[in-house]
């Protein structure tokens, strides 16, 4: 079984400044997947970025980058010059295992201030 | 082009009742998913299916069915609904359970 954690139920930030927002899992599994969805309040969940755990490089998708720990079991998300935009719930979740069945976070919600 | 669709979007009915929401995803995707997200947005998998597995987390009712008609398509079909199965429903599709998910815009259903 694994376990998502994402201990920041709410957090807000300035437009154009940075905000992290953190996450932490848990496999047995030496090959699994991170990811990071974000539902607006249009309530669409859309992917925002993808690590595989096996790469050491972290994930870059233009304003949003990773920073994935993997001896912590760490994966933040790091959005940069933030945007009203981005206002949202962030999920992170992992897949791993023969199965692959995702586990979801309970979410961030992320307010950018203007 | 909508990638993942559901119907309806919302969909209101009577404790007791039996109603289905319907998944299409037009991505050529191998498997596809369904998830509930309750009140405080908790997003948990229902069920993951492609042509050749149905994976149920055993935490779902055996109320809930997962009815695929070919790999375009994965319903979802509730029987003898109850209070506590109100809730935004979502479906999914991957190619290959390892890879993203894309989601449909979610069915909220409200039970009275």
């Amino acid at each position: 079984a694994q376990t998502v954690t994402q201990s920041q139920p709410e957090m807000s930030v300035q437009e154009a400044e940075t905000v992290t927002l953190s996450c932490t899992y848990d496999t047995s599994e030496n090959n699994y997947y991170l990811f990071w969805y974000k539902q607006p309040p249009s309530r669409q969940m859309i992917l925002v970025i993808r690590q595989e755990a096996y790469k050491q490089q972290n994930a870059t998708e233009n304003r949003f980058s990773v920073n994935f720990q993997k001896a912590a079991k760490s994966f933040s998300l790091k959005i940069s010059d933030s945007q009203l935009g981005d206002t949202a719930m962030y999920f992170c979740a992992c897949t791993s295992g023969g199965s692959y069945i995702p586990t979801f976070g309970r979410g961030t919600s992320l307010i950018v201030h203007p | 082009d909508t990638a993942v669709s559901q119907t309806p979007k919302y969909l209101v009915t009577q404790m007791g009742n039996d109603k289905s929401i319907k998944c299409e995803q037009n991505l050529g995707h191998d498997t596809m998913y369904w998830y509930k997200q309750d009140s405080k947005k908790f997003l948990k998998i229902m069920f993951s299916y492609n042509n050749k597995e149905l994976i149920i987390n055993e935490t779902v009712p055996n109320r809930f069915s997962p009815k695929s008609p070919d790999k375009a398509h994965l319903n979802l079909h509730i029987n003898s609904l109850e209070l506590g199965d109100s809730a935004v429903y979502f479906c999914a599709s991957s190619q290959g359970r390892k890879e993203t998910q894309y989601f449909g815009p979610g069915t909220r259903l409200l039970v009275l």
